[in-house]
Order: C-alpha cells, then sequence, then structure tokens
C-alpha cells in the first residue's frame, strides 16, 4: 500500500496485560513518529525515529512505554503492565527527510487501544 | 514549551458559506505549521504545510496563512461542502516535534 499501515486496528486488553502495536511507514520514508491521542484531544508525540535510531523518546509517559525500529522500517510500539490510563488511540507517522524540516508527515489510521 | 490552541472548538454552517479556522501559538520559533483533517476513526490526513519562511499555501478551496511573529494561523475554506465535515487539527512543527491543538469539528449542513 502507499500510505503508512497501523495493526491491529483495535485492541481491548485487560489491566496489567502487556500489547504491540505495529506501524508500517511509507516505504523509504526515514523518520517514523509516534503520538498518542485521547478523546477530545489533539495528538501528543511520543517518541521520534530516524532510520533505526531512536533519537527522542522524552513524550513516552513511563518505562512501561517502549518503542523500537530494529532495521529502520516497521516500528513497534510496546506498552508493558498496561493501565486504564493508557487508553487512547495510537497514531504513527512518517516523514520523507532525515530530520523534520520541510516534510510532511503521513499519518496512519491508528490503533485504538481499550485498557478494562 | 509550546502551547496550541483552536478557536472555535466547534463549528456549524450551511452549505456554500466561506469559512474560517484559527490557530495560534505561544513560541513563534517554528519550522512550519501543518493544518489536518481528521474524519471520525481514523488518522489525519495532511491538507497545507506552511514553512516558516512563507506566509500562506493554497490547495484547492483551501488556503492557509501564517504570521509567525503573531503566532497564528488560519484556514480559509471556500464553498464549504458537507464532505468537508471534520475535525480540522493545526500542528506546529520545531524540529521534527509536531504540538497540536485540540482540534475545531467542522460541521457543514446540506
Amino acid at each position: 500500500g502507499a500510505g503508512v499501515s497501523q495493526s491491529p486496528r483495535y485492541k481491548v486488553a485487560k489491566r496489567g496485560q502487556d500489547v504491540a502495536l505495529r506501524c508500517d511507514p511509507i516505504s523509504g520514508h526515514v523518520s517514523l513518529f509516534w503520538y498518542q491521542q485521547a478523546l477530545g484531544q489533539g495528538p501528543e508525540f511520543l517518541t521520534y525515529f530516524q532510520n533505526e535510531a531512536q533519537l527522542d523518546k522524552s513524550g513516552l509517559p513511563s518505562d512501561r512505554f517502549f518503542a523500537e525500529r530494529p532495521e529502520g522500517s516497521v516500528s513497534t510500539l510496546k506498552i508493558q503492565r498496561t493501565q486504564q490510563e493508557d487508553s487512547a488511540v495510537y497514531l504513527c507517522a512518517s516523514s520523507l527527510g532525515q530530520s523534520y524540516s520541510n516534510q510532511p508527515q503521513h499519518f496512519g489510521d491508528g490503533t485504538r487501544l481499550s485498557i478494562l | 514549551k509550546q502551547e496550541v490552541t483552536q478557536i472555535p472548538a466547534a463549528l456549524s454552517v450551511p452549505e456554500g458559506e466561506n469559512l474560517v479556522l484559527n490557530c495560534s501559538f505561544t513560541d513563534s520559533a517554528i519550522y512550519n505549521l501543518q493544518w489536518f483533517r481528521q474524519d471520525p476513526g481514523k488518522g489525519l490526513t495532511s491538507l497545507l504545510l506552511i514553512q516558516s519562511s512563507q506566509r500562506e499555501q493554497t490547495s484547492g478551496r483551501l488556503n492557509a496563512s501564517l504570521d509567525k511573529s503573531s503566532g497564528r494561523s488560519t484556514l480559509y475554506i471556500a464553498a464549504s461542502q458537507p464532505g468537508d465535515s471534520a475535525t480540522y487539527l493545526c500542528a506546529v512543527g520545531s524540529n521534527y516535534k509536531l504540538t497540536f491543538g485540540k482540534g475545531t469539528l467542522l460541521t457543514v449542513n446540506p
């Protein structure tokens, strides 16, 4: 496909379980971003990858959140010991450039995570 | 810390009207500003990106302006259509990070 693909689209988990969210960026895009969007809010930055290097993880809410992009393409956001406040839509975006300056970010449809 | 505010939070207009959505930001040291559209249950679709050195960008019925010194941007939609109904998000780019507003929920009534 031509766009950013995220899976699963919906994920329901019990509190305390671990979850993994996948992002397939647009082919050839160097930069990859994860955002968290709470209901009725704008997305908030979580982390940024340039190729396989995680250059900024300052937005990750706690050490229960972990992201990786081992081969510089597909990325996985993992949340350990999930809590109810983790319920949100998790958006992945990619852009062509090495650092975000003049390139738009292209977003996937997101994964809606619900913690029971 | 950059803060982005969008006014109004919601807007309802009849089909055919021209309308303006507003975005303001607190730190003028930005790289660019991007307007997105978000349909229910969907991700974000990029509409327009304005570089910090530019004052406006146009795409079809959409025109976005940027006044960096005053920390403001507007999105102008001409001849609105029911298909324009969505949430419109403004995002300010500082290096690689995007800081978003909460969005404006637009409803265009047939």
